[in-house]
């Protein structure tokens, strides 16, 4: 199956840093997803981004097909950002497949 | 809506007990995902459901059994669990298996089995 690698796997971080969150992956996808996961365990959707680049308030992603990866980009942090981000692709077999994720603490 | 509901939030069952977790969306989506996940670790996909039939089953131990009684809702009957077996349930969605579709998380079920 498709592997993928987060990175960092932990980031420490004052409130109104920026930061750049990575996903790598060692094939070919259909579909690649940004969730935060919140210390209650809901995964909240952030983006639905096989390739190009999109932008939400503060959040950016863009995904790099041919290269396979995707980056989300974090702008002026703020504690409510606290978590763990992961990146979930699938592939041609149609399984999702997580990352290992990337653990971010935001302080004030 | 993009909600997808799940009942209930915590369970604590013994290794004898026989329950149930219920996943619920009204999306209108045909494909419907069981994943497993314990602390500080990803979700790991268990079932997935297409167009009301079981289409993945990731080598899943018989003592959990998917059920999807129709295109809204799909069960997860629990019997002679093991302790290791605790973890959040997660529940997901989708328009569609087959294609490039987006998921939806339900908030998870926080199982202890004793």
């Amino acid at each position: 199956g498709i592997q993928v690698e987060q990175s960092p796997p932990d980031l420490i971080l004052q409130e109104g840093a920026n930061s750049t969150l990575r996903c790598n992956f060692s094939d070919s996808v259909n579909n690649l997803q940004w969730f935060h996961q919140n210390p209650w365990g809901q995964l909240i959707n952030l983006f639905y981004i096989p390739s190009g680049t999109k932008q939400n308030g503060r959040l950016s992603a863009t995904t790099v097909a041919t290269e396979r990866y995707s980056l989300l980009y974090i702008s002026s942090s703020q504690t409510t950002d606290s978590g763990v981000y992961f990146c979930a692709v699938t592939g041609g077999s149609y399984i999702p497949t997580f990352g290992r994720g990337t653990s971010l603490i935001v302080h004030p | 809506d993009t909600e997808v509901t799940q009942t209930p939030k915590h369970l604590v069952m013994g290794m004898t007990n026989k329950k149930s977790l219920k996943c619920e969306q009204h999306m209108g989506h045909r494909a419907m995902y069981w994943y497993k996940q314990k602390a500080k670790k990803p979700p790991e996909l268990m079932f997935v459901y297409s167009y009301e039939k079981l289409s993945i089953n990731e080598s899943v131990p018989s003592r959990f059994s998917p059920e999807c009684p129709n295109s809204s809702l799909l069960n997860l009957h629990l019997h002679a669990l093991q302790p290791e077996d605790s973890a959040l349930y997660l529940c997901a969605s989708s328009q569609d298996q087959g294609n490039v579709y987006e998921q939806y998380f339900g908030p998870g079920t926080r199982l202890t089995v004793t």
